[in-house]
């Protein structure tokens, strides 16, 4: 695809259960990031990959968030037992590895939880 | 690990007014340094980058400027308009791990 996709678009989810949000970066990306945003704020890292490097998981808010990127393209962000709180939009970014590489963003994922 | 701090958080300037917003960082390892403007329900677009070795940047009514010695970065948006209004977040990379700021939400008064 010409751009990073996410899906579904929209999710509505009752409290207590598990979600799968799913990001399709561009072609030949490698570097992958997760970013959540609540209503009106800023971008809150989540988790970045790199290659096939570890992740850095450094951002993800508890052990129910977790995420996978298979193949070194398409990535996962799981979310089990979900809370309000979890409620926000989820973005995903893919860039190149070189320095000075844009960061493109997929459109996000508006998660909300009832 | 990087941290960017961004002022101010938001910003009300009448149109053909200037408008400026400062990021500072920590990591003296960052060298680029975009800018992504978010419009209401949709995803943030870069709009401007810069990197480390070049101290400005111009690109018509937009320009940044850095200053690797303090560690900030500003943004200028001259000659406003009404749809420049928008949410704009800086970030700082260093290596390929990328930092936002907390975003300036730009309202331009017609």
């Amino acid at each position: 695809g010409a751009g990073v996709s996410q899906s579904p678009s929209n999710k509505v989810t009752e409290k207590g259960k598990d979600v799968e949000l799913r990001c399709d970066p561009i072609s030949g990306h490698t570097a992958l990031y997760w970013y959540r945003q609540s209503l009106g704020q800023g971008l809150e890292f989540l988790i970045y990959f790199q290659g096939n490097s570890a992740p850095d998981k450094s951002g993800l808010p508890s052990d129910r968030f977790s995420a996978e990127r298979t193949g070194g393209s398409v990535s996962t962000l799981t979310i089990q037992r979900t809370q309000q709180e979890d409620s926000a939009v989820y973005l995903c970014a893919s860039s190149r590895s070189f320095a000075g590489s844009e960061a493109f963003f997929g459109q996000g994922t508006r998660l909300t939880v009832v | 690990g990087e941290n960017v701090e961004q002022h101010p958080s938001t910003l009300s300037v009448q149109e053909g007014d200037s408008a400026v917003i400062k990021c500072t960082y920590s990591d003296s390892a960052s060298n680029y340094f975009p800018w992504y403007k978010q419009e209401l329900g949709k995803r943030p677009q870069l709009i401007i980058d810069i990197r480390s070795n070049v101290g400005e940047k111009k690109d018509q009514r937009i320009a940044v400027t850095l200053n690797k010695t303090a560690k900030h970065f500003s943004l200028h948006i001259t000659e406003t308009q009404p749809e420049d209004s928008a949410v704009y977040f800086c970030a700082a990379r260093a290596g390929n791990m990328l930092t936002f700021g907390g975003g300036t939400r730009l309202m331009v008064k017609p």
